[in-house]
């Protein structure tokens, strides 16, 4: 596709639940980032992928938190045993190089 | 530390007005890219200007410029000839080193043009 996409758009799932949380980069960048952004918040970095490289985990809050990337494309961020403080936006981006960051519309999870 | 520091949660302007929203950056890689990006309530994320480092001359893009100090790690964001359209929140992102690394974000200010 043209840009990077992101689904669910929504997701509400009660506390306690594995929710997965996908995106699609753009065919050919190699780096790939999530984010977290509360409301009215600011960006939080999450966790970054680059080539085949070992992904930067540094901003995961919790082991509850994971991701990984299959072939060097697709992205699935899972949070486990959700709580009402992982409600947000993930907004995940991908880029080929060191200026065309692009970002997806974004997941707004809800945790109830 | 903040790496990226927003200092002002919230500006408004009268619309055809010119408008600075401050941005503080804190790194020691001599090597770094500053970002702005616009988020509108639709919730994307809209890039707007790039100020990379090395750069000498302050970046422009239409009625955006950066305004670059970088012995005093600003980046202050100039929009001039404000429009309704530009009311949103903006934040400052910055790139360590070279390559597509991360990017880290300030909490962003909030942009209220008024008519």
């Amino acid at each position: 596709g043209a840009g990077v996409s992101q689904s669910p758009s929504n997701k509400v799932t009660e506390k306690g639940k594995d929710v997965e949380l996908r995106c699609d980069p753009i065919s050919g960048h190699t780096a790939l980032y999530w984010y977290r952004q509360s409301l009215g918040q600011g960006l939080e970095f999450l966790i970054y992928f680059q080539g085949n490289s070992a992904p930067d985990k540094s901003g995961l809050p919790s082991d509850r938190f994971s991701a990984e990337r299959t072939g060097g494309s697709v992205s699935t961020l899972t949070i486990q045993r959700t709580q009402q403080e992982d409600s947000a936006v993930y907004l995940c981006a991908s880029s080929w190089d060191e200026l065309g960051y692009t970002f997806g519309s974004g997941t707004r999870l809800t945790v109830v | 530390a903040q790496k990226i520091t927003q200092t002002q949660p919230g500006m408004f302007v009268q619309e055809k007005e010119a408008v600075t929203l401050d941005c503080t950056y804190d790194t020691s890689d001599p090597s770094y890219g500053l970002f702005w990006y616009k988020q509108p309530s639709s919730g994307e994320m809209i890039f707007l200007i790039y100020q990379g480092s090395y750069d000498q001359q302050n970046a422009t893009e239409g009625r955006y410029s950066l305004n670059f100090q970088k012995a005093r790690k600003s980046a202050n964001l100039v929009i001039s000839a404000s429009q309704l359209g530009d009311s949103a929140m903006y934040f400052c992102a910055m790139r360590e080193g070279l390559g597509a690394n991360n990017l880290f974000f300030g909490t962003g200010t909030r942009l209220t043009v008024i008519p």
